[in-house]
């Protein structure tokens, strides 16, 4: 079972591009790479998804480097709305969904 | 529609009570989850229903008894519960059961406390 290790927090300001990265140095060969957003009281909210290579979606982007042992989501021009819970999820099509420890942003005007 | 709702919002429940908590999604999605998330933590995954089925069962103790009376509809059946069983139950569900390629869909969670 792949092991994710993302940062605890992360502190930034308004307009400026975050980038939180994922470690999971055991993925396998048929893991895929997912991130939700979680506001407090809320259920998580699914961001982004990918394999390989970059993703990118109305809200985020998403790169993943050729040995695909980390990952990290890109959320450009941050407003305060978008403080928030981050989790990184890897797993493949066995119900292996393991949510990592999530990722504390904290966006200050 | 996108939604996923819960009912009811809060509980309070004695250890001795019976209660449950309900979910229901009208996305034609088969596949449907019961997370439980703790304060300050991932959610944790207790069980999966596909096609009406109960297909992962995450060593959940027994006075956690889920139920798929169709396929919109999941309910989680609580009786004899600790004070450590508080938490914030979410619900999910997703187009198949394809375990973590698939796009879940929470509902906003009903926030329980056991006294």
């Amino acid at each position: 079972l792949a092991k994710t290790t993302q940062p605890i927090s992360m502190d930034s300001y308004e307009g400026q591009e975050v980038n939180i990265t994922c470690s999971h140095n055991n993925i396998a060969t048929n893991d895929y790479i997912t991130w939700y957003q979680q506001f407090p009281s809320q259920g998580p909210r699914f961001i982004i998804q990918g394999y390989k290579t970059k993703v990118t979606n109305e809200v985020a982007s998403l790169f993943i480097p050729a040995d695909r042992k980390s990952s990290t989501l890109s959320l450009p021009r941050v407003s305060l709305s978008d403080t928030a819970v981050y989790y990184c999820l890897v797993g493949d099509g066995n119900n292996d969904m393991r949510f990592g420890a999530g990722t504390r942003l904290t966006v200050k005007p | 529609d996108t939604e996923v709702t819960q009912t009811p919002k809060h509980l309070v429940m004695g250890m001795t009570n019976k209660k449950s908590l309900k979910c229901e999604q009208h996305m034609g999605h088969r596949a449907m989850y019961w997370y439980k998330q703790k304060a300050k933590k991932p959610p944790e995954l207790m069980f999966v229903y596909s096609y009406e089925k109960l297909s992962i069962n995450e060593s959940v103790p027994s006075r956690f008894s889920p139920e798929c009376p169709n396929s919109s509809l999941l309910n989680l059946h609580l009786h004899a519960l600790q004070p450590e069983d508080s938490a914030l139950y979410l619900c999910a569900s997703s187009q198949d059961n394809l375990g973590a390629q698939e796009t879940q869909y929470f509902g906003p969670g009903t926030r329980l406390l056991v006294l």
